[in-house]
This record gives structure tokens, C-alpha cells and sequence, in this order.
């Protein structure tokens, strides 16, 4: 049981490329999550999904798009890479009333 | 906009003793509140959580207490073991269990 795997664990990017944050669960948990965590900070909910074709805002979404076309995966996406966007990028599930379950995180690096 | 405040942002205890992480919050609606501890490289795992309408909830050496007058929790270890050195999180959803809340956490170190 894989749990909730996150792809790639480490980039770099430059300035104004894009790229694409890989989350997939085996665990058929509707409810998934985007969390960043920057340097002395707790983590910041980015986009959350409820179900399959259902997505929403969290606290700091500009900058990022996601999707949900299946309950397994939920890529976030990133379009203009800018250095405010360099920090650790969490991916969780969860099933309705249990704690969530994260991934082991993105190292984004934007220069 | 804090609302889920660690202010300690390290701890060390001695191996044997208790490690005490504290937590503060200022939104009054929060009704449930959970602990994950992270290590190195490593995303949050579960570690406790607690009801509103409770003020104590205990799992083996890790127990977690609610003040709600004065919106506070604390975790408690007992024993702390060198294993326990992580980093903890303390942590409340929304009303509607979408939006978590994290404090900034507290890296735990414990001697031998």
C-alpha cells in the first residue's frame, strides 16, 4: 500500500517555466489537498478537492491550477514559475472525518 | 491571519523525561484539534488529535490537553525517547473539514 506518492521529490526550475506537481492515492480517499511549506512556516492549503471533477481555493492559490479528472490523482500545476514559488509542496488525502494522510513533498527550487 | 500559533520554535528534553509542546489559537470556532509529527524529508504523519468536548485524550506516552477559555493545547511525551526528535505540528480544520490550519511547528530534540 503505497499510500499518497509524490513525483518529482526535487526540481529546479527557471524563472517563467512551467511544470506540473504529480499526486497520486491508492487509498480511494475523496478528499485530497496542496499544502506549501516555506522556511519557519507551517503549511499553507494551496487547493483542496472534494471529489472527482470538484476543486477549490485554499488560503494562497495565485500562481497555480489544478485538476481532479479521477479520484487517484491530483496534479497541481504550475504555469509562470516566479522565486516566491520556491518552497516544499505537500500533497494529502484523506476520508471524510479521518486526519489526512501526506506525501513525502516536492523540493521546488525557482531561480 | 495566524491562527494557530506555535511560539516555540525548538525544544530539547533529555532522553527519559517529558517533552512538553504547547500551541495557542485564536479562532473560537475551532472544535477539534490535531498533532503530526514530520521527520526529515519526510511529509506529516498523524500523531493525536482531540475533540472540543473533551479536555485530555491520551495515546500510550502521548497525551494531548485542551484549555478552551484560554484557547490553548499542549502535547504531552512521556517518556521522550530519542525517536521522538522530530518536528510537531499543531493543527485545526475548518467548520467544514476542508481548510487545516497550521501552526509554524517546533522541532523536538531529545538527548540520550
Amino acid at each position: 500500500n503505497a499510500g499518497v506518492t509524490q513525483t518529482p521529490k526535487f526540481r529546479i526550475l527557471k524563472i517563467g517555466q512551467s511544470m506540473t506537481l504529480q499526486c497520486t492515492q491508492d487509498m480511494n480517499h475523496n478528499y485530497m489537498y496542496w499544502y506549501r511549506q516555506d522556511p519557519g512556516m507551517g503549511l499553507k492549503l494551496i487547493y483542496y478537492s472534494v471529489g472527482a471533477g470538484i476543486t477549490d481555493k485554499g488560503e494562497v492559490p495565485n500562481g497555480y491550477n489544478v485538476s481532479r479528472s479521477t479520484t487517484e490523482d491530483f496534479p497541481l500545476r504550475l504555469e509562470l514559475a516566479a522565486p516566491s514559488q520556491t518552497s516544499v509542496y505537500f500533497c494529502a488525502s484523506k476520508d471524510n472525518s479521518q486526519p489526512q494522510h501526506f506525501g513525502d513533498g516536492t523540493r521546488l527550487s525557482i531561480l | 491571519d495566524q491562527q494557530v500559533k506555535q511560539n516555540s520554535p525548538s525544544l530539547s528534553v533529555q532522553e527519559g523525561r517529558i517533552s512538553i509542546l504547547n500551541c495557542d489559537y485564536t479562532n473560537s470556532m475551532f472544535d477539534y484539534f490535531l498533532w503530526y509529527k514530520k521527520y526529515p524529508a519526510e511529509g506529516p504523519t498523524f500523531l493525536i488529535s482531540i475533540s472540543s468536548i473533551k479536555d485530555k485524550n491520551e495515546d500510550g506516552r502521548f497525551t494531548v490537553f485542551l484549555n478552551k477559555s484560554a484557547k490553548h493545547l499542549s502535547l504531552h511525551i512521556v517518556p521522550s525517547q530519542p525517536g521522538d526528535s522530530a518536528v510537531y505540528f499543531c493543527a485545526a480544520p475548518s467548520r467544514d473539514n476542508n481548510d487545516m490550519r497550521f501552526g509554524a511547528g517546533t522541532r523536538l530534540t531529545v538527548k540520550p
